[in-house]
C-alpha cells in the first residue's frame, strides 16, 4: 500500500519568514495530493491540493509543488503569521473515492 | 452548507466497556470514512463506505470494532470491548469526488 513520509515533524519560524514542509510517497500511481491544516482540538481542514498533471499550484501565501519523478511534494507558506501555527498533514491517494494515506504531520509554530 | 456532524464530542469510559459514535455526512455525499487519529499521528482509515456498502475495512479490528451505514446516510462506529490503546480521536469524513471533508471528531479516553 501507499506509504507517505513527512518532514520535519516540528518546525519553528519567526513571523514573516517562509516555512517548507516536504513529503514523499511510495505508490507511483498516486495522483492526488491534498494538504490539511489541523488546529489544536479541531478538525483537519483542506488548505490546498494538487493533482499529478500539475507541477505547482498557488493560493495567496500557500503553494504546493509536485515532482512526480522523485515522488515528492512540498508545501510552502510565505510571510507566515501566528495564526498559521498548527499541525499540517500531507496525504496521497491513488484515485478519487479511496481513503487518504496521511503523513505523520508537521507541527508548525510561528513566533511573533 | 452544513458540514459533517459527529457526536458525542468527548467520551470517557473504562476498559472493557462499550461505546458508540455517530456521524452525519454532508448531504449528498455517497462516500463516508471513519479514521482513527492517535495523538501525534496522522489519521488512519478504519472503514470506508460507498452508500451503504463497505469498500475497505482491511484495517478495522473486527474482533472489537463494528460499523454500519444504514440507508446510505448516517453511520455509527462501535467498540466493544474497549482497550486502553483505543484512546484516540475518531474522525468521520465524507466526500463526493476527491476532496474529503472532516467532522470535528469524537475524543475517546479509555481508562
Amino acid at each position: 500500500g501507499e506509504n507517505v513520509e513527512q518532514h520535519p515533524s516540528t518546525l519553528s519560524v519567526q513571523e514573516g519568514d517562509s516555512a517548507v514542509i516536504k513529503c514523499t510517497y511510495s505508490d507511483s500511481a498516486s495522483n492526488y495530493f491534498p494538504w490539511y491544516k489541523q488546529e489544536l482540538g479541531k478538525r483537519p481542514q483542506l488548505i490546498i491540493d494538487i493533482r499529478s498533471n500539475v507541477g505547482e499550484k498557488k493560493d495567496q501565501r500557500i503553494a504546493v509543488t509536485l515532482n512526480k519523478t522523485a515522488k515528492h511534494f512540498s508545501l510552502h507558506i510565505t510571510e507566515t503569521q501566528p495564526e498559521d501555527s498548527a499541525v499540517y498533514f500531507c496525504a496521497a491517494i491513488r484515485n478519487s473515492g479511496y481513503a487518504l494515506n496521511f503523513g505523520k504531520g508537521t507541527s508548525l509554530l510561528v513566533t511573533p | 452548507e452544513a458540514g459533517v456532524a459527529q457526536s458525542p464530542r468527548y467520551k470517557i469510559i473504562e476498559k472493557r466497556q462499550s461505546v458508540a459514535f455517530w456521524c452525519n455526512p454532508i448531504s449528498g455525499h455517497a462516500t463516508l470514512y471513519w479514521y482513527q487519529q492517535i495523538l501525534g499521528q496522522g489519521p488512519k482509515l478504519l472503514i470506508q463506505f460507498q452508500n451503504n456498502g463497505v469498500v475497505d475495512d482491511s484495517q478495522l479490528p473486527k474482533d472489537r470494532f463494528s460499523a454500519e451505514r444504514l440507508k446510505g446516510v448516517d453511520s455509527t462506529l462501535k467498540i466493544q470491548p474497549a482497550k486502553l490503546e483505543d484512546s484516540a480521536v475518531y474522525l468521520c469524513a465524507s466526500s463526493e469526488g476527491e476532496t474529503q471533508y472532516f467532522g470535528p471528531g469524537t475524543r475517546l479516553l479509555v481508562l
